[in-house]
């Protein structure tokens, strides 16, 4: 069965640079949602979207932004990157709020 | 204080032994409630939704008590490859998940 494809898988950037991450969910799920989790950390959620309308916002920094395409895929954008935005990124999708499905994550170091 | 808290652990049990993990949550407008397990450095994986009534799924049992606001995880037999960090999960209506900070199980020989 399809799962949520993220990439890129590794992504290395020096500080001040900018990255996009990309999430392609299940097919026919409406709800995507992206989380970061730093070393030993639980997941923090950052932003999801609802047939792509933003439908909540987390602990998301001024610097990152995020959208939903037409074909239901989703990007990351995060600029002036900064040591402390190393971590795992992972999205997740699911269909009318029921049990979601992360993908396995972009592992992301500032350098 | 988090909304959703766990006992973070380890547990460190042998192969073969009962462990119960419990989760606490704060909101009392939480509608849905899931277990999920994540490996060291991997995605969370959805392990089981929790209902009222409990379920179960093989080895594994899963129990909700909303008046207490609280659920849990029971793991029969443990076997060497339950070692894992388990993540209680919840949402409301606002459709984002939120996990608890995880509970690390280490089976050993």
């Amino acid at each position: 069965a399809a799962g949520v494809i993220q990439s890129p898988r590794h992504l290395i950037k020096e500080k001040r640079e900018t990255a996009t991450l990309k999430c392609y969910p299940i097919p026919r799920h409406d709800t995507v949602y992206w989380y970061q989790q730093g070393p030993g950390q639980d997941p923090q959620f950052l932003i999801s979207f609802y047939e792509k309308m933003q439908s909540d916002k987390g602990s998301i920094p001024d610097r990152f932004s995020a959208q939903q395409f037409s074909d239901y895929h989703s990007e990351l954008n995060m600029s002036s990157l900064e040591l402390g935005d190393s971590a795992l990124y992972f999205c997740a999708s699911s269909f009318l709020n029921t049990e979601a499905f992360f993908g396995q994550g972009t592992r992301l170091t500032v350098v | 204080r988090k909304e959703v808290e766990q006992d973070p652990g380890p547990f460190n049990v042998p192969e073969g032994a009962t462990v119960a993990f419990n989760c606490t949550y704060s909101n009392s407008a939480s509608q849905s409630f899931f277990w999920y397990r994540q490996d060291c450095r991997k995605e969370p994986k959805l392990l089981m939704s929790v209902y009222s009534s409990g379920n179960e799924d093989g080895r594994f049992t899963a129990q909700l008590n909303r008046a207490s606001q609280y659920i849990s995880l029971l793991i029969r037999d443990s076997k060497l490859s339950d070692s894992a960090t388990y993540l209680c999960v919840v949402t409301r209506d606002t459709d984002k998940l939120i996990f608890g900070t995880g509970t690390r199980l280490q089976v050993f020989p």
